[in-house]
C-alpha cells in the first residue's frame, strides 16, 4: 500500500485555469504538508497542517490554498494559475505529537506545467 | 533552523563506503541534524537523523561531531541505487517550525 499517495502524477493546463492537485496518506499522521520543487530543484515549504488547523504559510501567493478534509487528505487548489507556477508539487506527512523529531514521508510528486 | 553547507557533488565507487559531509556550525542545542535524500524524479526519502549521539540504521550510518558542528553521513557499501541528491537539515524535533528547510544538497552518484 502507498503511504502518501498524489493525483494527478503530471498535469498540463493553460494560464488563467484554476486546479487542484489531491493528497492521502494512510499512515494515521497528524500533519500534512506541501512542498514546491522548481525548475533549479529547490525544495520548498508551501503549507503544512495539523489537525485541520494550518500552522505554516510561507510567503505564498493567495491562489494557493491548501484544503484538508479530513486528518488523511490535504488537497492544494490554485486558482488563475501562472507560467511561474510550473514546478513539482510534493506532499509529505509525519506524526508531530507525541515522541519527537520524527521523520517525514513525501509523496511521488504531480508534475505541474503551465502553458 | 540552523543553516548547513555540503560539497556540491561527490562521486564513490561500487560496494565502497560513501561519506557525506555537512557542515552546521550554528546549530542550537534542541536542533536535530537529519538525512533525506532525492533519487531523480521520485519525493525526498528520509534516511537518518540523530542529536548528538551516533546512530545508525539499515540505511545508513550518522556521525556526529562533540561540538556537533558538522555530522557525516556513511552509506557502508554504496550501490548504483544510491545514486541521488543527499540533503543535510537541521531542524527542532518538534514545535511550531516542522518544516524542512532544504538546501542545495550533495549529488552523490555511485560508479560501477
Amino acid at each position: 500500500d502507498t503511504a502518501v499517495s498524489q493525483t494527478p502524477k503530471y498535469l498540463v493546463t493553460q494560464m488563467g485555469n484554476d486546479k487542484s492537485i489531491k493528497c492521502e496518506q494512510n499512515l494515521g499522521h497528524d500533519t500534512m504538508y506541501w512542498y514546491k520543487q522548481d525548475s533549479k530543484k529547490f525544495l520548498k515549504i508551501m503549507f503544512s497542517y495539523n489537525n485541520k488547523e494550518l500552522i505554516i504559510n510561507e510567503t505564498v501567493p493567495n491562489r494557493f490554498s491548501p484544503k484538508s478534509p479530513d486528518k488523511a487528505h490535504l488537497n492544494l487548489h490554485i486558482n488563475s494559475l501562472e507560467l511561474g507556477d510550473s514546478a513539482v508539487y510534493f506532499c509529505a506527512s509525519s506524526q508531530e505529537s507525541g515522541r519527537a523529531a520524527d521523520e517525514q514521508f513525501f509523496g511521488p510528486g504531480t508534475r505541474l506545467t503551465v502553458l | 533552523d540552523a543553516k548547513t553547507t555540503q560539497p556540491t557533488s561527490m562521486d564513490c565507487a561500487e560496494g565502497r563506503a560513501a561519506n557525506l559531509p555537512c557542515n552546521h556550525s550554528t546549530i542550537s542545542g534542541n536542533e536535530y541534524v537529519y538525512w533525506y535524500r532525492q533519487i531523480h524524479s521520485q519525493g525526498p526519502q528520509y534516511i537518518i537523523h540523530g542529536l548528538k549521539n551516533n546512530e545508525t540504521n539499515e540505511m545508513a550510518s550518522l556521525i556526529i561531531t562533540e561540538d556537533r558542528k558538522s555530522s557525516t553521513l556513511i552509506l557502508p557499501h554504496a550501490t548504483l541505487r544510491d545514486t541521488a541528491v543527499y540533503y543535510c537539515i537541521v531542524r527542532v524535533g518538534r514545535g511550531s517550525a516542522r518544516q524542512l528547510t532544504f538546501g542545495s544538497g550533495t549529488q552523490l552518484t555511485v560508479l560501477p
